[in-house]
């Protein structure tokens, strides 16, 4: 069953500008990973956040994570057409051990 | 990261048919998952699969539609039995990666379409 959910479910924007995406969860998580799929393509791994971590940086990404609100945000900066995909977080929870639960996914468009 | 290939990479096929799809790793993993992305939908995991033992099933998946074998430590099957159009999907395995706190990562997926 999904754990998550993100926000906003869509989300246009012009080349250069911030794309901000949020996930929300139910239950104690071990960590949060957020993944990018182009479409109709595999799913790529951006990055793992624990959660015992606040924020963590790579590259143009920048992910924070708040267990207090069992939230995270992934931050795009200075977006690119190519970052056109749709963006996943994927939960591990504390109770399930290694298995994951996806979130519904933020479709992003990036014009050029 | 882990170099993980599926076969077949799309296939289209008759209501009332099986099709197994497979998954290989380019190194040994314990636990390998399957999932299946329906169109425009989020992943929604349907087992674990460990090697030596009956795979695990989530809510809503039962092995008799979804029997999974787990040979060894590189390489799994999914097979999706009696295919009705619904059974339409992206069918994606994936592995874990790490120590710790684990990171994910997926095969490119099989685009199944059910005539």
């Amino acid at each position: 069953s999904q754990q998550g959910e993100e926000d906003p479910q869509a989300l246009s924007i012009q080349e250069g500008e911030n794309a901000t995406m949020n996930c929300s969860y139910k239950t104690s998580i071990n960590n949060l990973q957020w993944y990018r799929q182009n479409s109709g393509r595999g799913l790529v791994h951006l990055i793992l956040i624990r959660s015992n971590e606040r924020e963590k940086h790579s590259g143009r990404l920048r992910v924070t994570l708040d267990t207090s609100k069992k939230s995270s945000s992934l931050l795009i900066t200075a977006s690119r057409a190519a970052d056109t995909a749709s963006y996943f977080c994927a939960t591990a929870t504390l109770n399930t051990g290694n298995q994951f639960y996806f979130g519904t996914g933020t479709s992003l468009t990036v014009i050029p | 990261s882990a170099v993980i290939s599926q076969k077949p990479s799309r296939d289209i096929c008759q209501r009332g048919t099986s099709l197994t799809i497979q998954c290989q790793v380019d190194s040994q993993v314990t636990m390998m998952f399957w999932y299946r992305q329906q169109p425009g939908q989020s992943l929604t995991l349907i087992a674990t699969a460990n090697q030596g033992s009956e795979a695990t099933y989530e809510s809503g998946f039962v092995i008799d539609k979804f029997p999974i074998s787990r040979p060894n430590l590189t390489f799994s099957t999914l097979t999706v039995s009696n295919m009705s159009p619904e059974d339409s999907s992206i069918y994606l395995c994936s592995v874990l990666r790490g120590t710790g706190s684990y990171e994910q990562y997926f095969g490119p997926g099989t685009r199944l379409t059910v005539t």
